[in-house]
């Protein structure tokens, strides 16, 4: 039982230049989430899907695309990637959507670089 | 706005030290309140807090919800080098359009020196 996992794990890319961060989770859940984490700034909701079918944009969605491939991905699309999305992405899942008593399951990060 | 704030943003005790860890809160539609461990990777689940004044343990991690003052603590006692981590405070909050979302805090960072 994996959990969450993403693809890759390091990625450094040119400004304009596209990529997919790649995300599963074997767990089975509802929902699924990208975040991003940036320095002194927590983590940021990009997007999410409540469930296999819809998505839905979070806090900072611009410049971003996602597709829920099934129930088990969820993908991140950057189209043309700019210096400002340096970063540390995170997938997560959980059960249910939009429930405050259910825990997120975090997959271990991408590091992206965009020179 | 909404924010949640947690401090100190790092620290540095020696084992064996009792840490406190603060999470201070202002959010709209307040549901729970949720602390994770980070450790260079993927942020794990400590604990998830609903009601003002249990407080949770989990081995020597305990932590406590004051939904009055609008903050909670995690406390770290006999503080091992394995706990050396970013501590995130995140609250779940309703939305308008019936979506609940996670508004996470900055972290806290704590190493533990032998």
């Amino acid at each position: 039982n994996a959990g969450v996992t993403q693809t890759p794990k390091f990625q450094v890319l040119k400004t304009g230049q596209s990529m997919t961060l790649q995300c599963a989770q074997d767990m089975n859940h509802n929902s699924m989430y990208w975040y991003r984490q940036d320095p002194g700034m927590g983590l940021r909701l990009i997007y999410y899907s409540a469930s296999e079918g819809t998505t839905d944009k979070g806090e900072v969605p611009n410049g971003y695309n996602v597709s829920r491939l099934n129930k088990r991905e969820f993908s991140l699309r950057l189209e043309s990637a700019a210096p400002s999305q340096t970063s540390v992405y995170f997938c997560a899942s959980s059960q249910r959507p939009h429930s405050s008593t259910d825990t997120q399951y975090f997959g271990p990060g991408t590091r992206l670089t965009v020179l | 706005e909404d924010k949640v704030v947690q401090s100190p943003l790092s620290l540095v005790v020696h084992e064996g030290d009792t840490v406190t860890l603060n999470c201070s809160y202002e959010v709209t539609n307040f549901r729970s309140l949720l602390w994770y461990k980070q450790e260079k990777k993927a942020p794990t689940f400590l604990f998830m807090l609903t009601s003002s004044g249990i407080e949770k343990k989990s081995g020597r991690l305990s932590s406590i919800l004051d939904k009055k003052e609008l903050f909670s603590i995690l406390n770290i006692t006999a503080t091992q080098t394995g706990d050396s981590a970013v501590y995130l405070c995140a609250v779940f909050r309703a939305t308008t359009d019936s979506w609940g979302k996670l508004q996470f805090g900055a972290g806290t960072q704590v190493v533990v020196t032998p």
